[in-house]
């Protein structure tokens, strides 16, 4: 079936900085959609991108599909302590109303 | 709306005991999904509905495992027995689902913590 790549699974940044992060697909993909879980928490959907070469902006965070759609990137500007969780991407596979969800990546932020 | 329901929030169980897992989904969703996730193998499908009618259980460990969705309002998710890896939180979630290419986001459950000593 389809899958998405995360890689890597975790990553620690400084207060401050910026963050940028992959989903990739070796297929092209219809969608995709972002997803935050908080430490303890469940999953929240972010955002879902259609159109090749999107972005959408949600205050410090920036989502791109890829302009072969095949893979997409978040990014966020300036991390807070708030960021702190795992993003997952997720992709229909265009079977019924399955998602298929990547590994995910766990971002840590040192204050 | 209250979100997607699941009960109960934390379960602790002995090995060979049946556990059931409770789900009320959004009301007006169509899709229901069951995930178990763990460190070590992350987020994982183990089955989903449609419309109640159950499509694709290919994600369910093995026949311990059972699901249900009598309604569009409830779904179970049943382990008998229950063994000690079977450890997880295991989370509900709902969508809309239109039929067509389109998918919708999906709404999570605040999971259930099961532990099997």
């Amino acid at each position: 079936g389809q899958q998405v790549m995360q890689i890597p699974q975790y990553q620690h940044v400084q207060e401050g900085e910026d963050f940028t992060t992959y989903c990739n697909s070796s297929t092209t993909l219809s969608n995709i959609q972002w997803y935050k879980q908080r430490p303890g928490g469940h999953p929240v959907f972010l955002i879902q991108l259609v159109k090749s070469g999107e972005v959408k902006k949600q205050k410090r965070l920036t989502f791109q599909f890829g302009e072969a759609k095949k893979n997409s990137s978040l990014h966020i500007t300036a991390t807070q302590t708030t960021d702190v969780g795992t993003y997952f991407c997720a992709v229909y596979t265009g079977a019924n109303s399955k998602l298929t969800f990547g590994k995910g990546i766990t971002l840590s932020v040192r204050p | 709306d209250a979100g997607v329901i699941q009960s109960p929030r934390h379960e602790v169980t002995e090995m060979g005991q049946e556990v059931t897992l409770r789900c009320k989904p959004i009301s007006g969703h169509n899709s229901l999904f069951w995930y178990r996730q763990t460190m070590m193998r992350g987020l994982e499908l183990l089955i989903y509905f449609n419309n109640n009618v159950p499509i694709d259980d290919s994600g369910m460990p093995e026949d311990r495992f059972s699901a249900k969705m009598p309604n569009a309002s409830f779904s179970t998710l049943k382990i008998q027995p229950s063994e000690p890896r079977d450890s997880a939180v295991y989370f509900c979630a709902s969508s809309f689902w239109g039929g067509g290419s389109r998918s919708y986001e999906q709404y999570f459950g605040p999971g259930t913590r099961l532990t099997v000593t």
